[in-house]
């Protein structure tokens, strides 16, 4: 069975321009969230989409960020424009429950603002 | 608010001896508690976690924890440590009233195990 997948893995962009994140989670997960690690720093939050809905998206940082499950199954985490500040990993997980504490995640996106 | 704190950034330890990854949490309200695992080119995965019951916890290659109320605890051990147990430690907590999903994260130790 396939994990969970994020593409790309690195990316490197210019203040300014923008950047999509793909995440495709587990099959059958409905559950799916998005964190991330700014260097040195702990995992924080950033939301979590049941189904194609957003349960909760009270991490995101500000407007500059957009995330998007269509259909429910994949998802995208677009940063528009980016900031030197938006640099860092960006992970993905999911899980069948909400229950379980059990999240699976993916690799991450390494995200570079120059 | 709710934090994770784990005081140790980096832990270097030499193979087959114990290890202990310190993690301390803040929260006025009833949590859960986990570690979760991060092994070179892989994504986090679940090592161990407190939900209720016996407040000492096993995962299957050794490791354990032990979750203490009144220090606000939850370190973890391994009697004996390999080069395979190389990897980053993040210790992770959530509200009992919010749901076990619902992760706040530590900043991490590195362990680095060495032969």
């Amino acid at each position: 069975e396939a994990g969970v997948t994020q593409f790309p893995s690195h990316s490197v962009i210019e203040k300014g321009q923008t950047v999509t994140l793909r995440c495709d989670p587990i099959s059958g997960h409905d559950n799916l969230y998005w964190y991330r690690r700014v260097m040195g720093k702990e995992i924080k939050f950033l939301l979590h989409f049941v189904k194609e809905s957003k349960q909760d998206e009270s991490g995101m940082p500000n407007n500059r960020f957009l995330a998007e499950r269509t259909g429910g199954t994949y998802s995208t985490l677009k940063v528009q424009p980016a900031e030197l500040e938006d640099s860092g990993v960006y992970f993905c997980a999911s899980s069948q429950d909400r229950l379980s504490g059990e999240l699976f995640f993916g690799e991450g996106s390494r995200l570079t603002v120059l | 608010a709710q934090s994770v704190t784990q005081l140790d950034s980096q832990v270097p330890v030499f193979e087959e001896a114990p290890v202990e990854l310190r993690c301390n949490y803040s929260s006025s309200v009833s949590v859960y508690l986990f570690w979760y695992v991060q092994y070179p080119n892989q994504g986090l995965q679940l090592l161990l976690k407190y939900l209720s019951g016996s407040t000492l916890v096993e995962s299957i290659n050794g490791f354990e924890a032990e979750f203490n109320k009144s220090q606000t605890s939850f370190h973890l051990r391994k009697p004996s440590v390999h080069i395979s147990d190389t990897a980053e430690y993040f210790c992770a907590v959530s509200y009992i009233t919010t749901g076990a999903n619902n992760l706040f994260f530590g900043t991490g130790t590195r362990l680095t195990v060495i032969p």
